[in-house]
């Protein structure tokens, strides 16, 4: 069974750019969930999508996008980056209507300059 | 406001202790409580989920309690060794809708030999 994974592993970027951050889903979950993990804080729910539909957001600006593909994998997409943008991204995947648990990758970390 | 707390400072105990982690919540009424592990660089680990029903909850070494009228979880890591050292993250989740888990933002465990 192959877990989630995430690229690229790490990411700089200046300020005012564009970046996209992929995501594939762990075999069998069709859920997959985006977090904003600042240093020394918890991850925050950015958006999670299903069945290819943000199917729930958080408290995030419109210049946070998403999608998901059919075969479940995702895309992060941050426009007009900002410096406060810079954290560790995380993608996670679940079954949804089963177990609440969510698989975790191991992350993108990207610095905004 | 809502809040979660755990807490901020390093917990350190000798090897074979018990760990007790805290997780205190404000102003919210989660279906679910979840217990994460994260290690430095990587995602979270799921360890446990307790729902707003059940007391307690245990997995080999860990143990996790639920009191929805103080609002609080305790999580118990017995005969504790160096490998449990990591940050430990509670995360509240909701009935309905979708899986949005919001985190606290960790206490760091030091397992000392």
């Amino acid at each position: 069974e192959t877990g989630v994974t995430q690229s690229p592993t790490h990411l700089i970027k200046t300020r005012g750019q564009q970046v996209t951050l992929r995501c594939s889903s762990q075999s069998g979950h069709n859920t997959v969930s985006w977090y904003q993990q600042a240093l020394g804080q918890g991850p925050q729910f950015i958006f999670q999508y299903y069945r290819e539909e943000e199917n729930g957001r958080g408290n995030f600006p419109p210049r946070f996008s998403g999608l998901q593909f059919p075969n479940y994998s995702s895309e992060l997409n941050v426009n007009a980056l900002e410096l406060d943008d810079s954290a560790l991204y995380l993608c996670a995947s679940s079954p949804l209507g089963g177990a609440y648990e969510q698989y975790f990758g191991p992350g993108t970390r990207l610095t905004v300059t | 406001s809502q809040k979660i707390e755990q807490n901020s400072e390093a917990l350190n105990i000798q090897e074979g202790k018990t760990a007790t982690l805290t997780c205190n919540y404000t102003n919210y009424s989660p279906a679910y409580l979840q217990w994460y592990r994260q290690d430095p660089g990587r995602g979270p680990v799921f360890l446990l989920l307790i729902r707003e029903n059940e007391k307690e909850k245990r997995k080999e070494r860990l143990k996790v309690t639920f009191d929805t009228t103080l609002k609080q979880s305790l999580f118990h890591i017995t005969a504790s060794q160096p490998a449990d050292s990591a940050t430990y993250l509670c995360a509240l989740l909701f009935s309905g809708g979708y899986n949005k888990l919001i985190f606290g933002a960790g206490t760091r465990l030091a397992v000392h030999p």
